[in-house]
């Protein structure tokens, strides 16, 4: 049973582009959350998909946006990309108790 | 703002011996807790979580304790080793007995480095 997978890997982007990564759920799970974690600090939530909607939303401006799919699997968009977007992008699986991991995908803004 | 902090950014300690990790939270309305281990180039690893109406938790090798009066929770990780390097994060989750089961709210994390 494959785990949460985030594609691509690494991604290299300039200033003002835009960015589309994606996630597809551990088997079974049907809520998806993304967040960013910088360098050297902890994940920050960006958004949660449940049943194809944004169920929640942390503080991140309306360039983030989101869909998910009947798949369950996700994607992440991010406009007018900028120097600060640079992180390290995390989708999470859950169940009602667990939130599973992938293992990220590199945005390095340039 | 909500936060959850770690005391200690880096923690050194022997192989075999025993190790503790401290958090700090700031909302006193969280009602569930998790550890996470982070390795270098992976996502957060689930290890143990807990549910504001109980204390102590255990797996294996790991335990976690919970004082809500202080709002500290601690991860001891027992005959440490050095599988166990990492960077390691609590996160609360907010109001989850209410019904919301998605925010986690990560602390700046903690190194845990394990000497041979």
């Amino acid at each position: 049973d494959a785990g949460v997978t985030q594609s691509p890997t690494h991604l290299i982007k300039t200033r003002g582009q835009q960015v589309t990564l994606r996630c597809s759920p551990k088997s079974g799970h049907d809520t998806v959350s993304w967040y960013q974690q910088a360098l050297g600090q902890g994940p920050q939530f960006i958004f949660q998909y449940y049943e194809e909607e944004e169920r929640q939303r942390g503080n991140f401006p309306d360039r983030f946006s989101g869909h998910q799919f009947p798949n369950y699997s996700s994607e992440l968009n991010v406009n007018a990309l900028l120097l600060g977007d640079s992180a390290l992008y995390l989708c999470a699986s859950q169940t009602y108790n667990e939130q599973f991991f992938g293992p990220g995908t590199r945005l390095t803004v340039l | 703002g909500e936060s959850v902090g770690l005391h200690l950014p880096t923690l050194s300690v022997q192989e075999g011996d025993n190790s503790i990790i401290n958090c700090a939270y700031s909302n006193s309305a969280s009602d569930y807790f998790i550890w996470y281990k982070q390795e270098s180039g992976k996502g957060p690893q689930f290890i143990i979580d807990i549910r504001s109406n109980m204390d102590k938790r255990q797996g294996q090798r790991v335990t976690v304790l919970l004082n809500k009066t202080v709002k500290h929770l601690s991860l001891q990780i027992a005959a440490t080793q050095p599988g166990d390097s990492a960077v390691y994060f609590c996160a609360e989750n907010p109001g989850h007995g209410s019904g919301n089961t998605g925010k986690l709210i990560f602390g700046q994390g903690t190194t845990l480095q394990v000497k041979p």
